[in-house]
């Protein structure tokens, strides 16, 4: 089946700074969405981005459909973004994986 | 737009009983839906896929006698984990997927059930 590889697997960083998080797959995909995970697990969704790029507010995210990846883009971060970011791949069986997560820390 | 509820947010139960959790979509159709679960520090594991008025679809490994799911409308799945025991403590996360022009892929999540089994 399809493999979603998630990089770096943690990050922790100053506020301010700026991070980007990969997502790798293995396979043609359907569709791609980025989703933060908080403190109290609730998933909240952030992009649904099968190709292209797109942008919101301090948060961007560009996937290479070609060549089978995504890339999640936080800039100016702050410590409410601290939490795990997960990609996740619909293939072509319609099967949603998820990769590993990166887990973020901003630190004061 | 697109809010997924579930219900109960957290529950204890005592090994041996079962326990039933619902996923609703609330502003939307859900085609449909999909049930998770999460291990401390790990990712989402897929547990099964279900469409309305028909059969789920369950992941290898997963049980289908132990873990029932019901789709009985557009706006609800319910999954009921059957005799309970400990190590079926997790974090279980609903999902739900309608059509939406332009986004018939997207997945929206509910906010997760605690389950611990004692």
């Amino acid at each position: 089946g399809i493999q979603v590889e998630q990089s770096p697997p943690d990050l922790i960083l100053q506020e301010g700074a700026n991070s980007t998080l990969r997502c790798n797959f293995s396979d043609s995909v359907n569709n791609l969405q980025w989703f933060h995970q908080n403190p109290w697990g609730q998933l909240i969704n952030l992009f649904y981005i099968p190709s292209g790029t797109k942008q919101n507010g301090r948060l961007s995210a560009t996937t290479v459909a070609t060549e089978r990846y995504s890339l999640l883009y936080i800039s100016s971060s702050q410590t409410t973004d601290s939490g795990v970011y997960f990609c996740a791949v619909d293939s072509s069986a319609s099967k949603i994986i998820f990769g590993s997560g990166t887990r973020l820390s901003i630190r004061p | 737009g697109a809010v997924v509820s579930q219900h109960p947010s957290w529950v204890i139960c005592k090994s041996g009983t079962s326990v039933k959790i619902e996923c609703r979509s609330l502003d939307f159709q859900a085609t449909t839906m999909f049930w998770y679960r999460q291990f401390p520090k790990q990712s989402l594991m897929l547990m099964a896929t279900s469409n309305e008025g028909s059969k789920a679809t369950y992941e290898q490994g997963v049980e289908k006698d132990k873990f029932l799911i019901n789709h009985a409308s557009l706006t609800l799945s319910t999954l009921t984990v059957t005799s309970a025991h400990p190590e079926d403590s997790s974090f279980y996360i609903c999902s739900a997927r309608g059509v939406m022009k332009g986004r018939s892929g997207e997945q929206y999540f509910g906010p997760g059930t605690r389950l611990t089994v004692t």
